[in-house]
This record gives C-alpha cells, structure tokens and sequence, in this order.
C-alpha cells in the first residue's frame, strides 16, 4: 500500500531536551516536505526536499533542521524544542519526474513542548 | 500562487449533493484548481484537480468557470464520513522554487447531517 509514515504518533516532551521526528514514504517520491498546523493559522511549510541531499526552508523554517539522506527517509529534528513548537505536524510526498498533482501526507505527529 | 476565497461553512444532508465553492479571480494560465480535504486532524487528502476543463473521479467532480475564476467542488452523493474540511488550492502543477509547496488558506468546514 501507498503511504508516508511517520513515528511516532504522540509526544510529549519538555524544553530543551532534542529529538526526532521521522517521515518515510514508499513510493520513491523525490519531493517531501513537513508542514505544521496550528489553530487559526493552518498547514505552514517548514522545510522540502526536492531529492536526496537537497533541502530547503519552507516558511518557517527557525528551530527545525532535516536532512535527507536516503530517498525514503526525510527526519524532522528539533534541537532544542521550545513550546511554541507545540504542533500538530505533517510529513507530504510527491513524485517530481512527471508533471504531478497529488501530495501524499502522513497521518500527522502531534508534539507538545512543556 | 493565486489566492483563493472559501466560505468558513456549510452544510449537508446525507445522501445529498454537497457543493462547494472556490473564488479564484487571480488565477494563471498555467495553475491548477486542486482540492484537498481534512478529516478530523488527520493528514490532507487529494480529491481532485483540473485545469479549465470539468473533472470527475471517484470521489468528487469539479466544475470550472469558462473564465477559470471560480470552481465547484461537487460530492454527489455526501455521507457523514465526508465531514470535513475542505481546501482549495491554485498552483502550478510543476516547476519553480515553490514546487510542492501547497498553501493551505482556511477551507470551509463541511457538515453532513443524518
């Protein structure tokens, strides 16, 4: 089955103490990206990849590295979280080779920094 | 990407046809009209996209204006597991430096009532 993956689910954690979100898809996507959303302010960008080794800030990038260092994996890292990075948070793929149309997501990670 | 304008809200009975529009008057030549939905704070799903001609699929059919400034979203026959919410998005389908990037505006939340 066609899907993007990402563990875990739930976290809660407390500020400052570092860790990592992870996202794979296996449908040999090049482009993926992580979004977060937040009530009132919807899904924001937050780093893309159009394939492996190549990243890019999103909207709102501050706080948040990633890397992408096989095609499948695309980790979400924060060092050092702080609680307004309290999110709901969405990992998306999406074919580059072909003019493409359809973003697949994941099923969401939601994070609370306290 | 050109903006789009949604109503918050609308409703539905079961079993009827749930239309919902989108504004886009500063639509490109080359951008798509797409439509994702959102269930309850899972991850976005794909529905449909079109161009300039009308669309249809399994899930739902889109209706395009000739003069592409506005569309319809149509769920022939709603259940109430099409509650949801509902975005429209208008985009280039591929290229540039935003490639990828979906710009989630506040959608309109869809009720199916029994």
């Amino acid at each position: 089955e066609a899907q993007v993956t990402q563990n875990p689910r739930y976290l809660i954690t407390v500020t400052g103490k570092k860790l990592t979100v992870t996202c794979s898809q296996n449908m040999n996507h090049e482009y993926m990206s992580w979004y977060r959303q937040d009530p009132g302010l919807g899904l924001r960008q937050i780093y893309y990849s159009m394939n492996v080794e190549v990243t890019d800030k999103g909207d709102v990038p501050e706080g948040y590295k990633v890397s992408r260092k096989e095609k499948r994996n695309f980790p979400l890292i924060l060092e050092s979280p702080s609680p307004n990075q309290t999110s709901l948070y969405f990992c998306a793929s999406q074919i580059t080779r072909t003019p493409s149309y359809e973003q697949y997501f994941g099923p969401g990670t939601r994070l609370t920094v306290t | 990407d050109a903006k789009t304008t949604q109503p918050p809200s609308m409703d539905c009975a079961e079993g009827r046809a749930a239309n919902l529009p989108c504004n886009h008057s500063t639509i490109s030549g080359n951008e798509y009209v797409y439509w994702y939905r959102q269930i309850h704070s899972q991850g976005p799903q794909y529905i449909i996209h079109g161009l300039k001609n009308n669309e249809t699929n399994e899930m739902a059919s889109l209706i395009i204006t000739e003069d592409r400034k506005s569309s319809t979203l149509i769920l022939p026959h709603a259940t109430l597991r099409d509650t949801a919410v509902y975005y429209c998005i208008v985009r280039v389908a591929a290229g540039g430096t935003s490639y990828g990037k979906l710009t989630f505006g506040q959608g309109t939340i869809l009720t199916v009532h029994p």
